[in-house]
């Protein structure tokens, strides 16, 4: 089955700097790579989503790239804020509507 | 916006009792999930549900887990003999063909 590797699992910036957050998978079968973030003691919240016909996909401050060949895509946030502070999910599943396997998560800590 | 409607938040429960959590999918949409997070690891994929039977389940959804949606609305997991390991927190999500889940607020499972 598919397995998604996250990394760092802990990410601490300055306000203002950028962060990126890394993922691969092992199933060349994937299609659908969602992100989520998850503020402490809350429901995961997709934020930005990327599908294999696509390269990059970016909406304001936040941005995912995509390499299918090398099976590994990537959050990146720009001028991060401390409203940023979360965890952050990567996830893989065949088509959006499938099973997700997700990564282990990277906790995001903006310093004011 | 609309969303997915979890009860309760949070359940205590005797090692060995049966459980029922309890969602409301988004009326709408037509896949349905549960997933569950153990505190602090990563979220884990149980089952998806379409068209009134199980699509995909993963080696987690044993014989002691069952899922109904017994009218139009709701969308239950059943564990029937509750073991100290399925203490977590247990996501509902829904989603319309080909886009992101949403998910539940969860309900926090306590088997003691």
């Amino acid at each position: 089955g598919e397995n998604v590797e996250q990394h760092p699992s802990t990410l601490s910036v300055q306000e203002g700097d950028s962060a990126v957050i890394k993922c691969t998978y092992s199933d060349s079968a994937s299609n659908y790579f969602p992100w989520y973030k998850q503020e402490l003691g809350k429901r995961p919240q997709l934020i930005i989503d990327i599908r294999s016909n696509v390269g990059e996909k970016k909406d304001q401050r936040i941005a995912v790239t995509l390499n299918k060949t090398a099976k590994h895509f990537s959050l990146h946030i720009t001028e991060t804020q401390p409203e940023d502070s979360a965890v952050y999910f990567c996830a893989a599943s065949i088509n959006a509507g499938n099973m997700l396997t997700f990564g282990g998560g990277t906790r995001l800590m903006v310093k004011p | 916006e609309p969303e997915v409607t979890q009860t309760p938040s949070h359940q205590v429960t005797q090692m060995g009792q049966e459980v029922i959590l309890r969602c409301v999918p988004i009326s709408n949409h037509l896949y349905f999930y549960w997933y569950r997070q153990i505190l602090g690891q990563k979220v884990e994929f149980l089952v998806s549900f379409y068209n009134n039977e199980i699509s995909e389940k993963s080696e987690i959804f044993d014989d002691q887990f069952s899922v109904e949606r017994p009218d139009g609305s709701n969308f239950t997991l059943k564990i029937r003999s509750t073991k100290l390991e399925d203490s977590a927190m247990y996501f509902c999500a829904s989603t319309m063909t080909g886009n992101g889940y949403t998910f539940g607020s969860g309900t926090r499972l306590t088997v003691v």
